[in-house]
């Protein structure tokens, strides 16, 4: 069973402070991509990255792809109460259609 | 522009209680999915629909059945609930050509 590790679970910060989220696989994935989900509404795409070592951007949100596509990381700079949300990584093994996700990182930002 | 629409966005069910949720998607995807999302567990595959007339088991499928109507429609029946089906159901779908899900607003659904 492919598997996708999120970390941290929680995380409550203060506005302005920087975080990073992880998320880790023994499994190779052909893509990965970072879902935001607002209370009582489904996830909605932020960024998908295919490339091993790619880097996006997504305005104060970088987004990373492992060298090898087993893991990648979400670091948000300076970081506002509008990006509070849950955050999900998933995955795509190859040729498969469907997609595995993480358990999600729930983020609160503090004003 | 409608994406993906899902009904009811409520429901309370007995113990035994059959019921159909319904899905539609207005972007002329081909693959859809039904999705199940539990405190801590991210998103679960219930079942999934490659394409019109195709349906497949994903991760959890025990207790539910699946119809795709159309290339617009994906249904998701729960023939006798339980009270471990008490979660919030997603639907989503996706173009051929990229991994990228569409999701729809979800559906709370409590089984007592």
């Amino acid at each position: 069973t492919q598997l996708l590790e999120q970390s941290p679970q929680f995380l409550s910060i203060q506005e302005g402070e920087n975080l990073t989220v992880y998320c880790n696989s023994s499994s190779v994935f052909s893509s990965l991509q970072w879902y935001r989900q607002e209370p009582g509404e489904g996830p909605v795409l932020l960024v998908t990255v295919v490339t091993g070592g790619e880097v996006k951007k997504l305005k104060r949100l970088t987004f990373q792809f492992g060298d090898a596509r087993k893991d990648s990381s979400l670091h948000i700079t300076a970081a506002q109460p509008g990006d509070t949300g849950l955050y999900l990584c998933a995955g795509a093994p190859s040729n498969t259609g469907k997609l595995i996700f993480g358990q999600g990182t729930t983020l609160q930002v503090k004003p | 522009n409608a994406g993906v629409t899902q009904t009811p966005k409520f429901q309370v069910l007995k113990t035994g209680q059959s019921m159909t949720l319904q899905c539609a998607q207005d972007m002329n995807h081909n693959s859809m999915y039904w999705y199940r999302q539990d405190p801590g567990m991210g998103l679960r595959l219930i079942y999934y629909s490659a394409s019109e007339g195709t349906t497949d088991k994903g991760e959890v499928p025990n207790g539910y059945n699946v119809s795709r109507l159309n290339k617009r429609e994906f249904s998701l029946r729960l023939e006798s609930a339980a009270p471990s089906q008490t979660s919030v159901y997603f639907c989503a779908s996706r173009t051929g050509r990229t991994y990228e899900q569409y999701f729809g607003p979800g559906t709370r659904l409590t089984v007592t």
